[in-house]
Parts: C-alpha cells; sequence; structure tokens
C-alpha cells in the first residue's frame, strides 16, 4: 500500500474557487514538502513543513501540518489556470533526513 | 530557490549503448543528490541516493551496474544508463539538498526524458 495517500487523485475547479488537497500518511511527518509539477518537467519546490501545526503562506498558497504530524493540506485560494499541475507531496518518514518518499500525486485542472 | 540543471533534457538511443545524465546544483553545494524515475502518470521512484565523495546507495531492486552513480564534486552528479534497452525508457529526474539552518530543502532539476530504440 501506498505509504502516502494523496486526495482526491484530481480535482477540476473553476478560475476563482477555493480548493484544499491533501496528503495524508500512516507514519509520522518528519518533514513533509509540497511540489508543482508540469507534465513532462521537473519538480517546483512550493514549501516545506516540518513541525505539528505548522502554517506557511506564498502568494495565494497554504500550506498546514496538522497537529499529529500526519497529514498535510494545501489550500489555493482563488485559483488561476496557472494553478494547473501535478500537486506532489514528499515526506521524510524515517526522521533520519535520508530521502524523501513520495505520494501519486494530484492533478489540478483550472477552468477559466 | 535554488536552482538544480539537467542536461540533456532529451535523449534518444539504441538499445546496446550508454547513456550519461549530469545532474549540477547551479548555486549551492549539495553535499547529497537523488535520482528519480518517473513513469507516466506515476509517482517518483527514488533509484538511488548520491553522496559526495562516496559510493552511491541504490534502492532495493535498482541494478547499481546498470545505472551507474558518480557525485564527482559537490555539485555535480551523473547516472550513466548502461547497455540500455527500451524497457529503460524513462523520465528521469535529479534532485539535490540543500541546507537551510538545520533543516533540508530538496530541489529538483527539469528532469532528462530517456527514449531507447
Amino acid at each position: 500500500s501506498q505509504e502516502l495517500e494523496q486526495s482526491p487523485q484530481s480535482l477540476i475547479v473553476q478560475e476563482g474557487k477555493n480548493l484544499t488537497i491533501n496528503c495524508t500518511s500512516s507514519k509520522t511527518l518528519y518533514g513533509l514538502y509540497w511540489y508543482k509539477q508540469k507534465y513532462g518537467e521537473g519538480l517546483i519546490f512550493l514549501m516545506m513543513l516540518q513541525k505539528g501545526g505548522e502554517e506557511k503562506s506564498h502568494e495565494k498558497i497554504t500550506a498546514k501540518l496538522d497537529e499529529k504530524k500526519q497529514q498535510s493540506s494545501l489550500h489555493i485560494t482563488a485559483s488561476q489556470p496557472s494553478h494547473a499541475g501535478i500537486y506532489l507531496c514528499g515526506a521524510d518518514l524515517s526522521g533520519a533526513n535520508s530521502k524523501l518518499t513520495f505520494g501519486k500525486g494530484i492533478t489540478l485542472s483550472v477552468r477559466p | 530557490g535554488a536552482v538544480v540543471s539537467q542536461h540533456p533534457s532529451w535523449v534518444i538511443c539504441k538499445s546496446g549503448t550508454s547513456v550519461k545524465i549530469e545532474c549540477r546544483s547551479l548555486d549551492f553545494q549539495a553535499t547529497t543528490m537523488f535520482w528519480y524515475r518517473q513513469f507516466p502518470k506515476q509517482s517518483l521512484m527514488l533509484m538511488a541516493t548520491s553522496n559526495e565523495g562516496s559510493k552511491a546507495t541504490y534502492e532495493q531492486g535498482v541494478e547499481k551496474d546498470k545505472f551507474l552513480i558518480n557525485h564527482a564534486s559537490l555539485t555535480l552528479s551523473t547516472l550513466t544508463v548502461t547497455s540500455a534497452h527500451p524497457e529503460d525508457s524513462s523520465f528521469y529526474i535529479c534532485s539535490a539538498r540543500y541546507s537551510a539552518g538545520g533543516y533540508y530543502e530538496q530541489y529538483f532539476g527539469p528532469g532528462t526524458r530517456l527514449t531507447v530504440t
């Protein structure tokens, strides 16, 4: 089974709408990373969360790591076509800072 | 943010030949770099962890003699796919770890599309 589950698998929203996507782990998240990927391209670093309860924002994107450090959410306010892409969460599940495990990604489409 | 480059961005080679892919951290030093493989509509699969000045650590099921990794300097890691076969066709992405005040950030290159004919 997948160690990091992302939900929903895909999402289509109307431009201007808010949306939230999630990344859930069965293990403690020692470091949680959010990336955005366009198909066939590399990953763009969005944010990194480490402490339970931590919340970070960049432009219209806000990421939170819950207190128990087993789930993270990514919220986009007033979505735009430029937000479309694949959102991947990656996590350090060992606490050893050795490697990241990734979820399968969430495909976001934004209708103009 | 930190920048990681990959070269080439795409390559087509014949079955049986070898291909080298370069990964460079352009504005920071990276003692650790990672090589991933990604299949269409799939997540990233970690192939190996590359440490400067030492041997790479390969994930289970990844053939180290087929995927040669060399981390020659703090800004360069290379992946060589030896005796490539059509099943090696994939999207290969490298990433470099950046130390940021007590924790790590990991930045990715733009990827290399390998097609073996």
